[in-house]
């Protein structure tokens, strides 16, 4: 089975602290993504990477920026912690086939990550 | 821009009856299509996805969700449900014309299930 881990389950930090969500997968798959899940929002693209050292950013990257050393390990910084970054954060990661308008592919989520700056 | 609806926030079903959970979409061109479920403090599972094959597309638990180009719609049914599928679904296309599977999701919709 896949799996995302996602390291830490729940964090309460201290607002301007530097924070650091790490996201790892097992499955040697290319895309990595950050989503933010707020009640009535939905799941929010944060930033995603496509390879090592890649990395493009979302709908709401505000405030937020990666970091994508390994293929497996994909992290989340929070530069400076702010009350509006309480959330529940999620990792997923996917495989790119080689044909590049195949878009059948499965995202696999991690468990989440639940942040409550204070 | 692709985006999805789903309309209704929490959907209230007894036990053993059919469970409908409603999703339009909007798309510039033909959209994949996903729904998701989440069940309490997890993270999100695949449920099935419609990649323009059939129509009609079964997923895991009994679930099932029709493609209707003509409605814009992909809902999400089950003909009977049980207690266990009380969680939070998601529907969700697939943004951009790359391999890089960004998908936009909509709001959610919690199922509530009674005995």
């Amino acid at each position: 089975d896949v799996k995302v881990t996602q390291s830490s389950r729940y964090l309460v930090k201290r607002t301007g602290e530097k924070v650091f969500l790490e996201c790892v997968q097992d499955m040697d798959h290319e895309n990595m993504f950050w989503y933010r899940q707020d009640p009535g929002l939905g799941l929010r693209l944060i930033y995603f990477s496509y390879d090592v050292k890649m990395k493009e950013k979302g709908d709401i990257p505000e405030g937020y920026s990666v970091s994508r050393e390994k293929k497996e390990r994909f992290s989340l910084i929070l530069e400076s912690a702010s009350t509006n970054q309480t959330s529940m954060y999620l990792c997923a990661s996917s495989p790119i086939r080689t044909s590049g308008l195949d878009r059948r592919n499965t995202i696999y989520f991690g468990e989440g990550s639940w942040l409550t700056v204070v | 821009a692709q985006s999805v609806t789903q309309l209704g926030s929490h959907v209230s079903v007894s036990e053993g009856a059919l469970v409908l959970l409603r999703c339009n979409y909007s798309s510039s061109v033909p959209p994949y299509l996903f729904w998701y479920v989440q069940y309490p403090n997890q993270g999100l599972q695949l449920l099935l996805k419609y990649t323009s094959a059939a129509t009609l597309v079964k997923g895991i638990n009994g679930f099932e969700a029709e493609f209707k180009k003509s409605e814009t719609s992909f809902h999400l049914t089950k003909p009977s449900a049980h207690m266990s599928d009380a969680a939070e679904y998601f529907c969700a296309v697939s943004k951009g014309n790359t391999g890089f599977q960004k998908l936009v999701f909509g709001t959610g919709t919690r199922l509530l299930v009674s005995p």
